[in-house]
């Protein structure tokens, strides 16, 4: 069956460093990936989103990898801030309909 | 302008009673998905709509859940004759352009809190 998993639950990490983030996903081919931020009570928010095509995209101190060989998605923050602290959900394209499948997240905590 | 909005936001019925939800989508957005979050999980895909027309209703758990966008703008989820396993979070998004074509970004609102007593 169709599955995306991100490697835990929880991440705490000290401020300054950089917090790597894994989604790994079984019987898809997506075209594409997209990683989200969520804050408590908030809906998901869009961060980046990497093609089948692309190796790595960047944005300010955020970075995504995608391996279509492996099915992982790698999320890094560099320099990381409490203020990153939220959960990061990562999303791909199930199916042939279309829809948007998410993860379950993984909830990143920054200790200053 | 306005982010995509939900109302109620929040919801406490009866079991046994019916209800709607409402989304009102970014202006201009093709498509307007419907999810289901429950605490600590990422969002459970219900249906999505390109314009009026449904395109993909798979995540729909029964029944008793139905969607509609009659004139491709706003959509309503309805829930009859609930349940309390049906209390979660209920979560619109839109995105500009439909799916296919090179994954358009969704945009979220902040969600409707059901409760079912």
């Amino acid at each position: 069956s169709q599955k995306i998993e991100q490697n835990s639950e929880a991440l705490n990490i000290q401020e300054g460093k950089t917090a790597t983030l894994t989604c790994n996903y079984t019987n898809y081919s997506p075209a594409y990936l997209q990683w989200y931020r969520q804050d408590p009570g908030r809906g998901p928010v869009f961060l980046l989103l990497i093609r089948e095509n692309e190796k790595e995209k960047r944005k300010e101190r955020l970075k995504v990898t995608f391996d279509t060989t492996l099915k992982q998605s790698l999320f890094h923050i560099t320099a990381s801030q409490p203020a990153d602290s939220a959960t990061y959900l990562c999303a791909l394209e199930g199916g042939s309909q279309g829809n948007l499948i998410f993860g379950k997240g993984t909830k990143l905590s920054v200790k200053p | 302008g306005a982010g995509v909005s939900q109302s109620p936001r929040y919801k406490v019925t009866k079991r046994g009673q019916d209800v709607a939800l409402r989304c009102d989508p970014i202006s201009g957005h093709v498509s307007l998905y419907w999810y289901r979050q429950a605490l600590g999980q990422g969002p459970e895909f219900l249906t999505y709509f390109n314009y009026e027309a449904q395109q993909d209703k798979s995540g729909l758990p029964n029944d008793r859940f139905s969607a509609e966008r009659p004139e491709g703008s706003i959509s309503t989820l309805t829930i009859q004759r609930t349940e309390q396993r049906d209390s979660a979070m209920y979560r619109c998004a839109s995105s500009l352009v439909s799916r296919g074509f090179g994954g358009s970004p969704l945009h979220f609102g902040n969600g409707t809190r059901l409760t079912v007593t």
